[in-house]
């Protein structure tokens, strides 16, 4: 069981926004604004796509946009496209220099 | 570009003991601290290990604390992950991560190497 819970899978249209969510708790993204989101392809290396919680690194959409209230942060995926399809994941620091990670989200475009 | 590339990953039975690397390039090695996290099968994704560039600080996760050992050759820009006694449990895709030290975040991540382990 990941400490961090997201939903096993989301889909959506091209066009569409779609929103992922990932629960921890308020040891860790409850207590630190330092949550991150990666894109994980197949046979791929995981990229990143925010840190702490809304920061984007340089070269990834603006499409990709994240949130967070309380225990729970958000990744939100707008103008959906065929290559966002992809496993999603969340990280977040909790601690000591440890973090916690989510189970992984699986994004198919309709 | 920085790239991380692990290796070692095999298939190793209970009680075992493996020795996982992840080279790295692109970066200046020893000024970033590094991490392994691994992904089981329908168990997701756990961090398991941190250390800093110079290699003098290691952190660990509760669950493999006592036995795996990280360490780093940075002569050789190279980050290790020593496991041993073994665990069908650790049968798992394990990853090194390049810790963004300056803040709370890994920026780069390698493609993974498989480790199974049979009972």
């Amino acid at each position: 069981q990941s400490a961090l819970t997201q939903p096993r899978s989301v889909s959506g249209s091209p066009g569409q926004s779609v929103t992922i969510s990932c629960t921890g708790t308020n040891s860790d993204v409850g207590e630190y604004d330092y949550v991150s989101w990666y894109q994980h392809h197949p046979d791929k290396a995981p990229k990143l796509i925010i840190f702490d919680v809304i920061q984007r690194p340089s070269g990834v959409p603006d499409r990709f946009s994240g949130s967070k209230s309380g225990n729970t942060a958000s990744l939100t995926i707008s103008g959906l496209q065929a290559e966002d399809e992809a496993a999603y994941f969340c990280c977040s620091f909790a601690g000591d220099y440890s973090w916690v990670l989510g189970g992984g989200t699986k994004l198919t475009v309709l | 570009e920085v790239e991380l590339l692990e290796s070692g990953g095999k298939m190793e039975q209970s009680g075992g003991s493996l020795r996982l690397s992840c080279a790295a390039s692109g970066f200046t090695f020893h000024s970033h601290a590094m991490s392994w996290v691994r992904q089981t099968p329908g168990q997701g994704l756990e961090w398991l290990s941190a250390i800093v560039g110079s290699g003098d600080r290691t952190y660990y996760a509760d669950s493999v604390k006592g036995r795996f050992t990280i360490s780093r050759d940075n002569s050789a820009n190279t980050l290790f992950l020593q496991m041993s006694n073994l665990r069908v449990e650790d049968t798992a895709v394990y990853y090194c991560a390049r810790w963004h030290f300056s803040d709370y975040y890994h920026d780069y991540w390698g493609q993974g190497t498989l480790v199974t382990v049979s009972s």
